[in-house]
């Protein structure tokens, strides 16, 4: 079955630096990869999904890029804030459908003043 | 974008009871997902709803355990039956952008067992 990893450790930047997640995928081809960001107690919200055939997205302060050779994605953030502290989910189309998702754990990023 | 409410926000159950969950959208959808967020784990799918037809589970789900209603194109409730402690999660209702991919989240019933 497919497998997402994400780095499971809490990143620590400070404000003003490029916070840089990695989300690693194993046993999956897929057709695109999304990136989410979750705040406590509230539901995920959609940042940013890159197809199997891009190599870099970018909006506003991100960028995503996407080697389906490495099958690895990375999302900076540049010029962070402390109000991008979140955790942030990396998602992939699942095995079940086109429209279903599969999740990886998430990283928590915390950006400090 | 949609606008998803859930309700309840959150609940403390006992035992052996049931908790029936309503997700509503501000616009019409054709599919609608319920996942299990567990505590410190990643978003699982449960199943997916599809106006008129059956819910599709996922792999270690069953309808007895969760049955979902999807009676229009704005509404789906999932119950969660016979619960136990183990059931104790943040259950998440969604929809999917039509055509993108991407999905919208409501902001999810955190539900206690005891």
């Amino acid at each position: 079955s497919q497998k997402i990893e994400q780095n499971s450790e809490a990143l620590n930047i400070q404000e003003g630096k490029t916070a840089t997640l990695t989300c690693n995928y194993t046993n999956y081809s897929p057709a695109y990869l999304q990136w989410y960001r979750q705040d406590p107690g509230r539901g995920p919200v959609f940042l940013l999904l890159i197809r199997e055939n891009e190599k870099e997205k970018r909006k506003e302060r991100l960028k995503v890029t996407f080697d389906t050779t490495l099958k690895q994605s990375l999302f900076h953030i540049t010029a962070s804030q402390p109000a991008d502290s979140a955790t942030y989910l990396c998602a992939l189309d699942g095995s079940s459908g086109y429209s279903t998702l599969t999740f990886g754990k998430g990283t928590m990023l915390l950006v400090s003043p | 974008s949609a606008v998803i409410s859930q309700k309840p926000s959150r609940d403390i159950c006992q035992r052996g009871t049931s908790l029936t969950i309503q997700c509503q959208v501000d616009s019409q959808v054709t599919m609608m997902f319920w996942y299990r967020q567990q505590p410190g784990q990643s978003l699982t799918l449960i199943a997916t709803a599809n106006q008129g037809s059956e819910a599709t589970y996922e792999s270690g789900f069953v309808i007895d355990k969760f049955p979902i209603s999807r009676p229009n194109l704005t509404f789906s409730t999932l119950t969660v039956s016979n619960m136990s402690p183990e059931d104790s999660s943040i259950y998440l209702c969604s929809v999917e952008d039509q055509g993108t991919g991407t999905q919208y989240f409501g902001p999810g019933t955190r539900l206690t067992v005891l």
